[in-house]
């Protein structure tokens, strides 16, 4: 299994709350993303990074904001929690770019009450 | 029309048994095909890649059509551990980038005993 892990791995919060979820990476994989899932949903991309303080927007960036200051770490914060972001977020590494295999960490379950 | 379409099942077949899945993508651009597999409440996890030559792996066999854009995949003598949701991941790229992976909504899988 690819070195991915992510935390916290359940959390709870209240809505206006900053939450911020860390991704981080032992197989040093240039690309990192993060990934949201809903049910009736595939999953859809937040945002990405291609590099150390190199980040873009994806499908449903909106209210959420990224942080890539190491080859191993990202990290996506929410800066007021709302109850529509309540969801199970996967980051996901890839080493060749945005159109080839992507690892998943084990995801983090964030309820906004 | 959505940019990948899968039927969502539920599938219910009995071990031993063959079962098929397609997908539809939209794009025809798309260079990256693949199919995932996500156990309940675990994260996606790569199956196989798709190849425009087709490719099998054991009791799995992924083709493609471009032509009619669609990727399929087969699974032989069905295993009770084959149940989980499968995804299929196609690139979408607008122009001028790799594009990013786009996740279909999964069809579900269940093999009974």
């Amino acid at each position: 299994d690819a070195g991915i892990t992510q935390s916290p791995r359940h959390k709870v919060t209240e809505t206006g709350t900053p939450v911020t979820l860390r991704c981080h990476q032992t197989e040093n994989h240039r690309y990192m993303y993060w990934y949201r899932q809903d049910p009736g949903h595939g999953l859809r991309l937040i945002h990405y990074s291609y590099g150390v303080k190199d980040t873009d927007k994806g499908e449903v960036s909106d209210g959420y904001s990224v942080s890539r200051s190491k080859t191993e770490d990202f990290l996506l914060t929410l800066e007021s929690a709302t109850s529509s972001q309540t969801s199970v977020y996967f980051c996901a590494i890839s080493e060749f770019g945005q159109a080839y295999e992507q690892y998943f960490g084990p995801g983090t379950r964030l309820t906004v009450t | 029309r959505k940019e990948v379409e899968q039927d969502p099942g539920p599938f219910n077949v009995p071990e031993g048994a063959t079962v098929a899945f397609n997908c539809t993508y939209s794009n025809s651009a798309s260079q990256s095909f693949f199919w995932y597999r996500q156990d309940c409440r675990k994260e996606p996890k790569l199956l196989m890649s798709v190849y425009s030559s087709g490719n099998e792996d054991g009791r799995f066999t992924a083709q493609l059509n471009r032509a009619s854009q669609y990727i399929s995949l087969l699974i032989r003598d069905s295993k009770l551990s084959d149940s989980a949701t499968y995804l299929c991941v196609v690139n979408i790229n607008y122009g001028g980038s790799q594009g990013n992976l786009i996740f279909g909504k999964g069809t579900k899988l269940s093999v009974k005993p």
